[in-house]
């Protein structure tokens, strides 16, 4: 079993619709959870931290349920903008992140 | 400020053939680790180090070797390259441990013929 899992997609998604990721990950005493984006051919940037109360950036909604161990991403109103893949990125401990495949999304026109 | 700098961005070498990729990380950031991207698959880590010790090490061969100097900068090597180790070498700089933000540098991409 894969240490982070992700649906690999692509998600082919009309623009502002709402779209959600889920993420499931092994390690139950992972401790910190994250979100990252990446552009086609660029490097992975900090989309959002994830924590057990929930947070909201946005559109953006993260969510995590430790008893499932998965994480959740959502995207409302969706912008051509948010086309890119999403990687679902565990850490346990603090030598490393674990990064699922990542989800590939495209918003259509 | 700058970001994290790698060099080369893109490099070709023959199998065989030895290769070092360099990181600089963010100014004040003491951990570097590096991660290697197939196409199509996530990152995968392959070592971390903080204040110049290697601190974390993940599953890949010998052949992979890493180091950090005195001012943090970061040196990734692969001797005896295969035609599986083409993919883009990612170098992260975080300020203290991994469990805070990292920093992509925007990688080498390495090609193995």
């Amino acid at each position: 079993r894969k240490e982070v899992e992700q649906d690999p997609g692509p998600f082919n998604v009309p623009e502002g619709a709402t779209v959600a990721f889920n993420c499931t990950y092994s390690n139950s005493a992972s401790q910190s959870f994250f979100w990252y984006r990446q552009d086609c051919r660029k490097e992975p940037k900090l989309l959002m931290s994830v924590y057990s109360s929930g947070n909201e950036d946005g559109r953006f909604t993260a969510q995590l349920n430790r008893a499932s161990q998965y994480i959740s991403l959502l995207i409302r109103d969706s912008k051509l903008s948010d086309s890119a893949t999403y990687l679902c990125v565990v850490c346990f401990g603090n030598e490393k992140l674990t990064f699922g495949t990542g989800t590939r999304l495209t918003i259509i026109p | 400020d700058a970001g994290v700098t790698q060099s080369p961005t893109h490099l070709i070498k023959t199998r065989g053939q030895q290769v070092t990729l360099r990181c600089s990380p963010i100014s004040g950031h003491k951990s570097v680790s590096w991660y290697q991207q197939v196409l199509g698959q996530g990152p995968q880590f392959i070592f971390q180090y903080y204040e110049k010790e290697e601190r974390g090490r993940g599953n890949f061969p010998d052949r992979f070797s890493a180091r950090q100097f005195p001012n943090y900068s970061s040196e990734l090597n692969v001797n005896a390259l295969l035609l599986g180790d083409s993919a883009l070498y990612l170098c992260a700089s975080t300020l203290l441990t991994v469990n805070t933000e990292a920093f992509f540098g925007q990688g080498t991409r390495l090609t193995v013929v």
